[in-house]
């Protein structure tokens, strides 16, 4: 149980071009989800957290509008990356957390999709 | 000083060895504390999950945790080279669910 799916799991596009990244809960439905950035050899770096239904809340230094999230329903949410330059270029991971009959419930994490912006 | 500490290692054993993983954290209002294993170009999957001190036990592995001391362990016994990858401690609060996670520990398993 408690899978998250991630796709694509790999991109490389153009400078300038706006990249779409889907995470899906496939057998729960997740209340929360998370994005987040991983350089190499690092830990994972929270980006924004985002709530069915509600805007999402972004850490300090990630640019809202150059991110975008949305969390449309309880197993999709979605990161665009807008006009994507080679500094954005990295692994970006979602996870999905839901609340069930028991709370707090843990994080679970997609696969990740690893960006390259030529 | 970072909330949750972790030796980066890298931790080299040998096949068959008990493996010991740990984390200190310095929040005492963290409640929640997890355990991920993440293979290289792969996003973390949850081993363990525990919310009190004591002793949690999934086949190989047992968490442990001991809030007096905040200090998180996890144990892996006869380990295997598919054990090999990144292990990450991670904590919370509650609530909002945002994870604070150690560094990672890189553990290679060798034949």
């Amino acid at each position: 149980g408690a899978v998250v799916s991630q796709h694509p799991s790999r991109v490389i596009c153009k400078s300038g071009t706006s990249v779409k990244i889907e995470c899906r809960s496939l057998d729960f439905q997740a209340t929360t989800m998370f994005w987040y950035r991983q350089f190499p050899k690092k830990s994972l770096m929270l980006m924004a957290t985002s709530n069915e239904g509600s805007k999402a809340t972004y850490e300090q230094g990630v640019e809202k509008d150059k991110f975008l999230i949305n969390h449309a329903s309880l197993t999709l949410s979605t990161l665009t990356v807008t006009s994507a330059h080679p500094e954005d270029s990295s692994f970006y991971i979602c996870s999905a957390s839901g609340q069930g009959v028991v709370a707090n419930q843990p994080q679970h994490f997609g696969d990740g999709t690893r960006l390259s912006i030529l | 000083q970072k909330e949750v500490e972790q030796d980066p290692g890298p931790l080299s054993v040998p096949e068959g060895a008990i493996v010991s993983l740990n984390c200190t954290y310095s929040n005492s209002a963290f409640q929640y504390f997890m355990w991920y294993r993440q293979y290289s170009r792969k996003g973390p999957e949850l081993l363990m999950y525990t919310y009190s001190s004591g002793n949690k036990e999934d086949g190989r592995f047992t968490a442990q945790v001991d809030k007096s001391s905040k200090y998180i362990s996890l144990f892996i016994r006869d380990s295997q080279p598919s054990d090999s990858a990144t292990y990450l401690c991670a904590t919370f609060t509650g609530g909002g669910n945002k994870l604070t996670f150690g560094t990672g520990t890189q553990l290679k398993v060798e034949l």
